[in-house]
């Protein structure tokens, strides 16, 4: 079982609408949460980052983290074509190292 | 403010021989981070600095990769007798320290350098 699961899509979207983006984390110790979008050819930029169980909103993001299920998610509403990317899901536990899940495409549609 | 710098972008080099790639990261920031990212996959740890001393080197992968940042700042990553296996993009980040509390600061990217080892 991989530490960190991300579906890898792609998951397509309208423009206008919500993508759900998901995760799964396998060590319960885990206490830091990030998410990263990264444009083809291009290296990982910080989008979000969540510490606490609930929902964080910056924008048009909102993370969501349920450390009882080791779960956290990404929620972009209003997508834009200018959204579509892979997203990438670390997670940060004991030790100071990111482990990422592979990322998900999201392809968002005229 | 500047974000964090790595050069060179792109490295070609033949199998066998020696490379270095370097970072130079946000100012300020006392944490550094070294990442390869193959394609299709989420960037791998290989090793993490704070200050001058490497705190985590578990992610490299064998002897022939070593990191050093002598003065606390820069940072460079040396592979020697290089293999395609080798060829990937290198990522170095960098953040706050982390402080002894656990508490995890936000890690930020460098443009990483595409090495391809021929």
């Amino acid at each position: 079982q991989k530490e960190v699961e991300q579906n890898s899509g792609p998951l397509s979207v309208p423009e206008g609408a919500i993508a759900s983006l998901n995760c799964t984390y396998s060590d319960r110790v885990s206490q830091s949460f990030f998410w990263y979008r990264q444009y083809s050819g291009k290296s990982p930029e910080l989008i979000m980052s969540i510490y606490s169980n609930g929902d964080k909103e910056d924008g048009r993001f909102t993370a969501q983290l349920n450390k009882a299920s080791q779960y956290v998610s990404l929620l972009i509403r209003d997508s834009q074509p200018s959204d579509s990317a892979t997203y990438l899901c670390a997670v940060a536990g004991g030790g100071n190292k990111l482990t990422f899940g592979t990322g998900t495409q999201l392809k968002v549609e005229l | 403010g500047a974000g964090v710098s790595q050069t060179p972008s792109n490295k070609v080099t033949e199998k066998g021989k020696y490379v270095e790639l370097r970072c130079d990261p946000i100012s300020g920031h006392t944490a550094l981070y070294w990442y390869r990212q193959s394609l299709g996959q989420g960037p791998e740890f290989l090793i993490y600095f704070q200050g001058t001393g490497a705190a985590d080197d578990s992610g490299l992968p064998n002897d022939r990769f070593f990191a050093v940042r002598p003065e606390g700042s820069v940072s460079t990553l040396k592979i020697q007798r290089t293999e395609r296996g080798d060829s990937a993009v290198y990522l170095c980040a960098s953040s706050l320290n982390p402080s002894t509390s656990g508490f995890f600061y936000e890690q930020y990217f460098g443009p990483g350098t595409r090495l391809t080892v021929t």
